[in-house]
Order: structure tokens, then sequence, then C-alpha cells
């Protein structure tokens, strides 16, 4: 059964830090999801990574995937109040749109 | 384009009783999947439909059911509601499986 870990579970930051949010998971997947929610809505797609060594960056987020360590990074750049939320990674199981998600990272980032 | 359309955003149930959800998937998308979003579970995958067909099913008892209209449009029943199925039910829709997958607001389910 697959398993999908994040790490730190809630993290609080201060503007203007990095920090880096972890996924580990334990069988093998090519497809890795992040998502970001805010309180009371659903879910937004940030990141698709589909290979070893993929990278993708948006604005202060940058999302990179080893598949061979079974490992994917979120990493927060400069951190701004905008980005406080709840950030989920999810692997693709198998064909198609069943996802195993892990537990989310509660982000605050304090002014 | 509209994005994921799932109606009604907010139900009130009591337990025993039946409830229906509605999926409107974007545009061009024929892949629907539902999951179940509570603060003990988290986020856990029901069942995904691929024209009007089950592709996969989560590990939920036969209480939970789905389908799919030839419009893409979809819907999930839960039969004798127990207190346990008060959750957020979130609908995603994709146009391929290496795409995003993109999630409706949910239907906030409450079960008394």
């Amino acid at each position: 059964e697959l398993k999908v870990e994040q790490n730190p579970l809630f993290l609080s930051m201060q503007e203007g830090k990095n920090y880096t949010i972890y996924c580990n998971y334990s069988t093998t997947s090519d497809r890795l999801y992040w998502y970001r929610q805010d309180p009371g809505k659903s879910l937004e797609s940030l990141f698709v990574l589909l290979s070893n060594g993929a990278v993708k960056q948006e604005g202060r987020l940058m999302a990179s995937l080893d598949t061979k360590a079974r490992l994917s990074t979120l990493h927060i750049t400069a951190a701004v109040h905008d980005l406080s939320a709840t950030y989920f990674c999810a692997v693709g199981m198998e064909y198609g749109n069943k996802l195993v998600f892990g537990a989310g990272t509660i982000l605050r980032v304090k002014s | 384009k509209a994005g994921v359309t799932q109606t009604p955003r907010y139900l009130i149930k009591t337990r025993g009783q039946q409830v229906t959800l509605s999926c409107s998937p974007i545009s061009g998308h024929r892949s629907v999947s539902w999951y179940q979003q509570t603060p003990g579970q988290g986020l856990q995958f029901l069942f995904e439909y691929f024209s009007e067909t089950q592709r996969n099913k989560g590990n939920f008892p036969g209480r939970f059911s789905g389908r799919q209209f030839s419009n893409s449009r979809s819907e999930m029943n839960v039969s004798t509601l127990e207190l346990g199925d008060s959750a957020l039910y979130l609908c995603a829709s994709r146009v391929g499986v290496n795409e995003k997958l993109f999630f409706g607001s949910g239907t906030q389910l409450s079960v008394l």
C-alpha cells in the first residue's frame, strides 16, 4: 500500500525566510503533484512532476522530484504572508486519477 | 472557461438518509474522480470515471457509489448515511493522465 509522508506538518515562518517541505513516498511512481488549499476553499494545483530530476518553479515556489529516493521537495524562497495555506503533495497510482495524498503541511508566514 | 462545478455547496442530512452529489467537469474533460476530505483521515480517493465507466475505486464501503453520464457529468450517491460520512466531498477532472487535476469547490456534507 502506497504511503505518502509530508514533513513538517506545521511550519511557522518569518517573512523573507526560506524553507523546504519534504514529501516521501513508499512505492515507485513517476507522477507527483503539489496542491495548495486555503481555509474553506478547494485545492489549487501548483505543480505536476512527471520524471526523475524534474524541477518546476512559479514565483517563490520551486518543486523537484527524485524518483530514486522517492522524494519530492517544495522550496519556498523569501516567504510572504500570501503564501500562508496548507500544502499537499500527492502521488499518482496506477493509471488515471487515483492520487494518494500526504497529510498536508500547514504553513503560516508571520510578518 | 468554467471550472469544475459541484452542487450543492452545503448539505445537512440525518443518519440513515441517502444523498446525491453532482459534479460537472471542465468542458472537454472526460475523466472525473471523487475524493473525500476529513480532518481525521485527510484526502482519500473514492472513485474515478472515464467515458461512463468506473476506472478505479478506493477503499470505501458499497454505500458509496457513483456514475458518469454521456456528457461527462458525474454523480455520487451515499446511502444509509452515518455520522462518519460528514466530510467535504471534492470532484476533480482533467483532460489527460499527465495533466493537472482540477478540483471543484466541493460539497460540505454534515450528517446529524
